[in-house]
């Protein structure tokens, strides 16, 4: 059964740290993976995308991608405590003629301050 | 507001009513995805939708559930004979995808309760 795996934490990081969260998947075909923030009764918002091997860089956010390893990361620089939320990972496996997104069950980061 | 809506969103219910849920995608988007999450889980795919063809079901989907989206633009999602196991919050998504790729928006979701 192909998985998407997170560590549900939490993971606990002072004001201004990097927090990095980490996801292993196990489509070895998957092309497409993203990184999503839901904070508490509210629905996922994306925050990045990724399709290539190596990093992406939008403000704060760092997605890095290795294919190889089946491993795709986040990392928050400057963390602030209006981070804490959870962090869901996403990949698109292929299930039958389709490529669905898998989610992991998210990893709950809290900044304290 | 250009996001993806969603109607209702709670809907309390007893067991064994049947409920509707809608959903209004973006509007250039020419995908749509339902999931249900509950605590402590990711968003669990139901199915999907490409303009009004329903491509894909999940195999953990009850056939007590149906999924709809007439001329390509909202759909719904019924849930007939109600069970306590169908709490939970239905998340629809939208996306456009091109040449196989597409990131998908959420709408805010329908919280469902069963009594």
């Amino acid at each position: 059964q192909k998985e998407v795996e997170q560590n549900s934490g939490p993971l606990s990081v002072p004001e201004g740290a990097i927090a990095s969260l980490n996801c292993t998947y196990s489509d070895r075909v998957s092309q497409s993976f993203f990184w999503y923030r839901q904070y508490s009764g509210k629905s996922p918002e994306l925050i990045m995308s990724i399709y290539s091997n190596g990093d992406k860089e939008d403000g704060r956010f760092t997605a890095q991608l290795n294919k190889a390893s089946q491993y795709v990361s986040l990392l928050i620089r400057d963390s602030q405590p209006s981070d804490s939320a959870t962090y869901l990972c996403a990949v698109n496996e292929r299930t039958g003629g389709s490529y669905i997104p898998t989610f992991g069950r998210g990893t709950s980061l809290i900044v304290h301050p | 507001d250009t996001g993806v809506s969603q109607n209702p969103r709670h809907k309390i219910t007893k067991r064994g009513q049947n409920v509707t849920f809608r959903c209004d995608p973006i509007s250039e988007h020419n995908r749509l995805y339902w999931y249900r999450q509950t605590l402590g889980q990711g968003p669990e795919f139901l199915t999907y939708f490409q303009n009004e063809a329903q491509l894909e079901k999940s195999r953990l989907l009850s056939d007590r559930f149906s999924a709809e989206r007439p001329k390509g633009s909202f759909s719904t999602l019924e849930i007939q004979r109600t069970e306590q196991g169908d709490s939970a919050m239905y998340l629809c998504a939208s996306s456009l995808v091109q040449g196989g790729i597409g990131e998908q928006y959420f709408g805010p979701g329908t919280r469902l309760t069963v009594t």
